[in-house]
């Protein structure tokens, strides 16, 4: 079983909508959650942390974690053309400094 | 400004050939890793560092080699036993988890490496 878990995709949506990413974990004591966006040929940019239970709202960015559930999700609102990329979600636990990243979802907007 | 800066940004190795990326951050970061990351595929882990003079392997660190010297850099060689190196290779920093609980990774811009 992965550490971490992302649908591939792609995830297609129309320009306005909501894109709604997915990431599951399988380890119950990991303790931060990130988002990273990656466009092609380029870097990881990180775009959300978080690290208890609920919703963060970061301008049309919205994390989710729900530790009972193992999951951690991320809402684009809005979505942009340029907001296609690949969502990378990164987990980490413990007093270790391995950072754990799912395979990435791609997501494509559509104008 | 404070990153992290990865040279060269195109590298060529030739059959037999040791080649060496470089990695400097002035993040004052402790923690350093090495990621391979192919095609359409996720990051990998190679080698990671949580403090000078010290590091681990990750999940792919056959035919790679290390060394933590100084705080601010982390090379990474890529030697002749490693048979397929041609991918995105990423750089990347933090602060351990010790000091400050979880902060995230920030990455380099990355070197991508060919055979000739």
């Amino acid at each position: 079983q992965k550490e971490v878990e992302q649908n591939s995709g792609p995830l297609s949506v129309p320009e306005g909508a909501i894109a709604s990413l997915n990431c599951t974990y399988s380890d119950r004591v990991s303790q931060s959650f990130f988002w990273y966006r990656q466009y092609s040929g380029k870097s990881p940019e990180l775009i959300m942390s978080i690290y208890s239970n609920g919703d963060k709202e970061d301008g049309r960015f919205t994390a989710q974690l729900n530790k009972a559930s193992q999951y951690v999700s991320l809402l684009i609102r809005d979505s942009q053309p340029s907001d296609s990329a690949t969502y990378l979600c990164a987990v980490t636990r413990g007093n270790f400094n391995k950072f754990y990243f799912g395979s990435g979802t791609k997501l494509n907007v559509k104008p | 400004d404070g990153g992290i800066t990865q040279s060269p940004k195109y590298l060529f190795r030739k059959e037999g050939q040791n080649v060496t990326l470089s990695c400097e951050q002035n993040l004052n970061h402790d923690a350093m890793y090495w990621y391979r990351q192919d095609p359409g595929q996720g990051l990998r882990l190679i080698y990671y560092s949580q403090i000078v003079n010290d590091f681990q392997k990750g999940d792919i660190a056959e035919g790679y080699s290390v060394s933590r010297e100084k705080k601010e850099s982390f090379p990474l060689t890529v030697t002749s036993a490693q048979k397929n190196p041609t991918a995105f290779y990423l750089c990347a920093s933090s602060i351990p988890f010790r000091d400050r609980g979880g902060q995230p990774q920030h990455f380099g811009d990355g070197t991508r490496l060919s055979i000739l």
